[in-house]
């Protein structure tokens, strides 16, 4: 019930496309939901975050769609550029207690120039 | 302002030796975090820290040991180092009090022969 599912593994895509990654969990008391943005010998980065009173989030070309009923989320990335290319985690929180996040496997991205 | 500093960045072992990471933050967090990443696994947590003092276990536990003595350290032990513990591990804090970002360090790189 704490995992986070998370697909796909990899993706390349063309520049200005638009990737969707997508995640499920099963435990509805998680009430925090960010994607994590990881260069190759970096730490994961907070990209963007979404909470479940809200369907949608944008933070400039990123955005989260979140289906509270299906206990999906998802991260589209809008005209797809090369420094995108990363790996790209989501993840899941309780945020009264622990605060303990639990991620997906991460979705490598590739932008092809 | 350094963020969250991890030591060493790099290590071999032999399998039986016993090593410590050390973690640490300057933004006065109080949570913090150790998570171990993997091929296809994602970032899975080993134990965890909500204040000085008190250590919790996470995901995946077994044969690492942890202490928080100050506020702004977080030690990682193995004791006794297995192949099956090479991997990169990232150090996290955050301070749930102000915001739910989770900032991490950028990642010791372990390999036990």
């Amino acid at each position: 019930q704490q995992q986070v599912k998370q697909s796909p593994q990899s993706l390349i895509v063309q520049k200005g496309g638009i990737p969707i990654i997508n995640c499920a969990y099963e435990n509805t008391a998680f009430d925090y939901f960010p994607w994590y943005q990881q260069f190759p010998g970096k730490g994961p980065a907070l990209l963007i975050a979404i909470r479940p009173d809200v369907s949608e989030k944008k933070e400039g070309r990123f955005t989260i769609s979140f289906n509270k009923s299906a206990k999906q989320f998802s991260l589209h990335i809008m005209d797809s550029q090369p420094g995108d290319s990363a790996t790209y985690f989501c993840a899941a929180s309780i945020t009264s207690g622990t605060y303990k996040y639990i991620f997906g496997t991460g979705t490598r991205l590739k932008v092809l120039a | 302002n350094a963020g969250v500093t991890q030591t060493p960045k790099f290590r071999v072992l032999k399998t039986g030796q016993s090593m410590t990471l050390l973690c640490a933050q300057d933004m006065n967090h109080e949570y913090m975090y150790w998570y171990r990443q993997d091929p296809g696994m994602g970032l899975r947590l080993i134990h965890y820290s909500v204040g000085e003092g008190t250590t919790a276990k996470g995901e995946v536990p077994d044969g690492y040991n942890v202490s928080r003595l100050k506020k702004q350290n977080f030690l990682l032990g193995l004791e006794s180092a297995a192949p099956s513990q090479t991997s990169v591990y990232f150090c996290a804090s955050s301070y749930p009090e102000l915001n739910t970002e989770a900032f991490f360090g950028q990642g010791t790189r372990l390999t036990v022969v």
